[in-house]
């Protein structure tokens, strides 16, 4: 399984668009890069998945270069809502791993008025 | 459609009691799992199951349990209580893999709060 590596926190105000870079050296063929998003005393949520070049939805956008050593979530102009904990995983979700995905420590977003 | 639904949120034991965390899900999905959050930190998995009498260790398995006699319900059960199991529980379920309509992502519960003293 990659290890993936993000800061620890971040700081941002509202209005601003925020980028959180995740490293994942050691990604695999078949892996594909998935970021959730927790609240304080809720469960995590979805909010995007890729596993090459741009996704986009309606929460955020996915920017993943060739190499696929490393990702970026951005979150287009924050809001306090958006004060929450961002996890970067990586695994292989087609071939039964989904399961067994591991979660770091996350990276603390503190969106500020 | 309530998604995962976990029992209790709440709950204090004693140091040596045992008790089971209820997960169930609504979504007919093949993969369940079970996560520990210890304050400040990411979750840490601890058994999952990738179907119906099917089960497996993750992370953390010791002083746990869990069996999976349903697709639905995947029950965690603590032997014997003790305060490092002081944590939130949260329960995930997905489908087995991505094809037309369904996606590859994992829902969570709401978790359980336990309190060993």
């Amino acid at each position: 399984l990659a290890k993936t590596t993000q800061p620890i926190s971040m700081d941002s105000y509202e209005g601003q668009e925020v980028n959180i870079t995740c490293s994942h050296n050691n990604i695999a063929t078949n892996d594909y890069i998935t970021w959730y998003q927790q609240f304080p005393s809720q469960g995590p949520r979805f909010i995007i998945q890729g596993y090459k070049t741009k996704v986009t939805n309606e929460v955020a956008s996915l920017f993943i270069p060739a190499d696929r050593k490393s990702s970026t979530l951005s979150l287009p102009r924050v809001s306090l809502s958006d004060t929450a904990v961002y996890y970067c995983l990586v695994g292989d979700v087609f071939s039964g791993g989904y399961n067994k995905l591991i979660f770091g420590a996350g990276t603390r977003l503190a969106v500020h008025p | 459609n309530a998604g995962v639904t976990q029992t209790p949120k709440f709950q204090v034991l004693k140091t040596g009691q045992s008790m089971t965390l209820q997960c169930a899900q609504d979504m007919n999905h093949e993969y369940m799992s079970w996560y520990r959050q210890d304050p400040g930190m990411g979750l840490r998995l601890i058994h999952y199951s990738v179907g119906a009498g099917i089960t497996d260790q993750g992370e953390v398995p010791n002083g746990y349990n869990v069996s999976r006699s349903t697709t639905e319900d995947f029950p965690l059960r603590l032997l014997s209580a003790a305060p490092s199991q002081t944590s939130v529980y949260f329960c995930a379920s997905s489908y087995r893999s991505g094809g037309y309509g369904k996606g590859t992502e994992a829902f969570f519960g709401q978790g359980t709060r336990l309190t060993v003293v």
